[in-house]
């Protein structure tokens, strides 16, 4: 079992631009989250996938955005970049979307804005 | 809204030493209520959950009580390795679906030989 894997590990972008990160679950699960982690802070929820519809959402502004295929991967899309959305962007998988169900994270993708 | 509030760190222990990480949670209803660690270089790792008041979770020797009294879920392990050195997140999530987990800062915890 991969467990849940994202790529690109390492992304360096500039202001402006737009930015693409992929995240496939752990086998078995067919819900994704999505969380933002800056330098020093815990992550921050920023939606959840499920059925390949938004289900929850978290207060980040509508230049992130998401998708999620019928394979139950998923990515996430920033556009119009700033300085302040380099981060550490985690996915987490889990099976279901009931508060007890535990959600494995992926290692994450560092996104670097210039 | 939901929040977790936890005590700054960074701690440094010497090896054997007695840990308490302390916590303390905002929450409409009764969440589900997490210790997740992220050893350095890696991702987030869950190290042990409660899902009702009372519950204890434990797990490598930590373990932590939900107090729905105190709204406190304060981990603990009686005496720390160097292996152990490690950023530490309390987190919850509502219970029903559509969970969103809502993260302390983290605490950093260096253990020294």
């Amino acid at each position: 079992d991969a467990g849940v894997t994202q790529s690109p590990t390492h992304l360096i972008k500039t202001r402006g631009q737009q930015v693409t990160l992929r995240c496939s679950p752990k086998s078995g699960h067919d819900t994704v989250s999505w969380y933002q982690q800056a330098l020093g802070q815990g992550p921050q929820f920023i939606f959840q996938y499920y059925e390949e519809e938004e289900r929850q959402r978290g207060n980040f502004p509508d230049r992130f955005s998401g998708h999620q295929f019928p394979n139950y991967s998923s990515e996430l899309n920033v556009n119009a970049l700033l300085l302040g959305d380099s981060a550490l962007y985690l996915c987490a998988s889990s099976a279901g979307t009931g508060g007890y169900n535990e959600q494995f994270f992926g290692p994450g993708t560092r996104l670097t804005v210039l | 809204g939901n929040s977790v509030t936890q005590m700054e760190g960074p701690v440094t222990l010497s090896e054997e030493a007695f840990l308490t990480i302390n916590c303390t949670y905002t929450a409409t209803g009764y969440p589900s209520l997490f210790w997740y660690v992220q050893y350095p270089g890696e991702g987030l790792q869950l190290l042990l959950k409660a899902t009702k008041a009372d519950d204890k979770g434990s797990n490598k020797g930590f373990e932590a009580t939900y107090r729905k009294e105190t709204t406190s879920f304060h981990l603990e392990k009686g005496s720390v390795q160097v292996s152990d050195s490690a950023v530490y997140f309390c987190a919850l999530s509502d219970r029903g679906g559509y969970q969103k987990v809502t993260f302390g800062t983290g605490t950093k915890l260096q253990v020294i030989p």
